[in-house]
């Protein structure tokens, strides 16, 4: 079966472009969640959706947008890309949005992202 | 908010020596825990879980403890292997994930 995949693998942008990252989750699962790693942190939670519904933000800018397709696969969006925005973009996926002990996240390889 | 911290690193050990990576957290009510591992060029994988106090999630010869007293979810390994080499991440649920910084562990044959 095929994990969670996201694509590019890699990418090269300057800063004040805008970027498209895309995720598609594990067939089946409804909820796509978006983090960004920064070299040498942890994920920072960005955004969930789920049956094509934002279901949660975290405390990022509004120059970051995400969607969610019919087949529950997502795009994450950044515009005026800026130099701090060089990270690792990592999807998870899930059945159900709400996470809990049985229904595990499963994350992508992710987009590493390089802003010059 | 509720957050996650652990121990930094890098720790570098030798093979068949004992592992801990220290975790705290901070959180309003009773998350559920998790250790998650990202292997070099790899996505995180969910290493082990715990849902409620003294509850013990176990994977692949790593233990940790639901220690509600201490808010604490320390891992543990008796015996690291050189395949163990890694960055080890503490986290806490609520709605979402939230991450520590990650711990880089290097085992040396």
């Amino acid at each position: 079966d095929a994990g969670v995949t996201q694509s590019p693998t890699h990418l090269i942008k300057t800063r004040g472009q805008q970027v498209t990252l895309r995720c598609s989750p594990i067939s089946g699962h409804k909820s796509v969640s978006w983090y960004q790693q920064v070299l040498g942190q942890g994920p920072q939670f960005i955004f969930q959706y789920y049956e094509k519904e934002e279901r949660g933000r975290g405390n990022f800018p509004d120059r970051f947008s995400a969607r969610q397709f019919p087949n529950y696969s997502s795009e994450l969006n950044v515009n005026a890309l800026l130099l701090g925005d060089s990270a690792l973009y990592l999807c998870a996926s899930s059945l159900v949005a709400q996470l809990t002990l049985n229904t595990e996240a499963f994350f992508g390889q992710g987009t590493r992202l390089t802003v010059v | 908010g509720d957050s996650v911290t652990q121990m930094e690193g890098p720790v570098t050990l030798s093979e068949e020596a004992f592992l801990t990576i220290n975790c705290t957290y901070t959180a309003t009510g009773y998350p559920s825990l998790f250790w998650y591992v990202q292997y070099p060029g790899e996505g995180l994988q969910l290493l082990l879980k715990a849902t409620k106090a003294d509850d013990k999630g176990s994977n692949k010869g790593f233990e940790a403890t639901y220690r509600k007293e201490t808010t604490s979810f320390h891992l543990e390994k008796g015996s690291v292997q050189v395949s163990d080499s890694a960055v080890y991440f503490c986290a806490l649920l609520d709605y979402k994930l939230s991450f520590g910084a990650g711990t880089t562990v290097t085992v040396r044959a």
